[in-house]
């Protein structure tokens, strides 16, 4: 079975600070894991994915993810926030390869950003 | 390209009514597909997912079911509606090692 335990379901952060949201992931075989942005009233918008290559992985809108197997974690960073990236943000994983039909989602962090 | 088209953006019905939400996905073959449920707070749910036509999972005992009747097509249908369906509504799909691609979502008022 797998899991995703996202820390925080709100965080703010200050224009131009850096944005750092929480993952941790639980999987009985090597995971696939995503991050999702989602915006008021929307559907969810893939930020980045890790399926196995390089550990750090960069996505859109300045965003990147580091896998560390050793930590379980996916974390989500940005350097500099802008007023844009207030929205949720959710972590998944799913199983690798063919049997990988199931994401599972984190409950999502919410960011405010402030001016 | 592909796309997911999904409909209607918004539905305000009553306790007891039926319910049908239709996604449709365009430029690709032989996708999964799913139906996830948000609440207020409560993150995103695994309702239904499908593997092909015909083909439906169940992930949570509820008050809805889904259909599959055509290869790019995924229903979702209640015969009676309860408060506690209320909720904002995403359809997705993906093929094998890829990222879910999601719909815009209905918001679901149940009255």
């Amino acid at each position: 079975a797998q899991s995703v335990t996202q820390l925080g379901s709100h965080v703010s952060v200050s224009e131009g600070a850096l944005v750092l949201l929480r993952c941790n992931y639980s999987s009985s075989v090597p995971p696939y894991l995503f991050w999702y942005v989602q915006y008021p009233n929307q559907g969810l918008q893939l930020l980045l994915k890790y399926t196995s290559a390089a550990t750090l992985v960069k996505g859109i809108n300045g965003f990147e993810a580091e896998f560390k197997k050793s930590e379980t974690s996916f974390h989500l960073t940005k350097p500099s926030a802008h007023m844009s990236d207030a929205a949720e943000y959710f972590c998944a994983v799913s199983e690798s390869g063919a049997a990988g039909n199931k994401l599972t989602f984190g409950g999502g962090t919410r960011v405010l950003v402030k001016p | 390209s592909q796309t997911i088209h999904q409909w209607p953006a918004t539905l305000v019905q009553p306790v007891g009514s039926p319910l049908s939400l239709e996604c449709t996905v365009e430029g690709t073959s032989n996708p999964n597909l799913y139906w996830y449920r948000q609440a207020a707070g409560r993150g995103l749910q695994l309702l239904f997912y499908s593997v092909g036509i015909g083909q439906i999972s169940s992930e949570v005992p509820q008050n809805l079911s889904a259909s599959r009747p055509q290869d790019r097509q995924f229903i979702l249908s209640s015969k009676k509606l309860l408060l506690s369906d209320s909720g904002f509504y995403l359809c997705a799909w993906r093929v094998v090692g890829s990222p879910l691609h999601f719909g815009n979502g209905t918001r679901l008022t149940v009255t």
